[in-house]
């Protein structure tokens, strides 16, 4: 059963730049069935879909973040990673990573989230 | 990009209640629909993909229906451990969105 699991700075200043990774474990993310992608949610507020990339280069970003996103992929350490620049208050919310079914285009798998405040 | 309205924003109900929760999408999706169920802390779990299909273990007392762009989302007999907040989510063209949730409470 794959697992994923987010780590990163529960606190970040605003202007600086969000960094997360993800951890997967129990499949690999060479798997080609599978978008590895990142979704937030505001404190108390629906669900967002940031970007999501495929171990052959595939990349798409939401245009809302696009100009401030980058999602990458590390083959070798089985991870993947967000980087959200020039961040602000609006970026509090909690940061999921997730596992979506080429096929179906749907989270079969998600970490359990963490949460990232923009304060200084 | 697609935009997903659901309603109702909040339901109460009574346990052996059937719930119904409906979603329409701003333009043509197909059938590239699918529905999470989240508990508070938690993050969502998949119901139902593809408007119709149940995901693996989930119980039948969940299914799903389409007409055009209208969605729709059914629990047959409401049970205590489905009191949540349901998403609705299109899959047709990125980005993917979800609908802003409704929240099924205790009556």
């Amino acid at each position: 059963q794959v697992q994923l699991q987010e780590s990163g700075p529960g606190l970040v200043k605003p202007s600086q730049t969000l960094s997360l990774t993800c951890t997967v474990s129990g499949g690999s993310i060479s798997s080609g069935g599978y978008y590895w992608t990142w979704i937030r949610q505001h404190p108390g507020k629906g669900l967002e879909w940031i970007a999501y990339t495929h171990y052959s280069g595939t990349t798409d970003y939401n245009p809302s973040l696009k100009s401030r996103v980058t999602i990458s992929l590390d083959t070798s350490k089985n991870q993947f990673s967000l980087k959200l620049s020039s961040v602000t208050a609006a970026d509090t919310a909690v940061y999921y990573c997730a596992r979506v079914s080429i096929t179906i285009k749907v989270v079969g798998q998600w970490g359990q989230g963490t949460l990232v405040t923009v304060s200084s | 990009d697609i935009q997903m309205t659901q309603s109702p924003s909040s339901v109460s109900a009574s346990v052996g209640d059937r719930v119904t929760i409906t979603c329409r999408a701003s333009q043509g999706i197909s059938n590239w629909l699918a529905w999470y169920q989240q508990k508070p802390g938690k993050a969502p779990k998949l119901l139902i993909y593809a408007a119709f299909t149940l995901h693996s273990g989930v119980p039948s007392r969940f299914s799903g229906s389409t007409s055009g762009t209208d969605f729709t989302l059914t629990i047959s007999s409401l049970q205590p451990e489905d009191f949540a907040t349901y998403y609705c989510q299109q899959a047709n063209s990125f980005p993917w969105t979800f609908g802003q949730g409704t929240k099924v409470e205790i009556k």
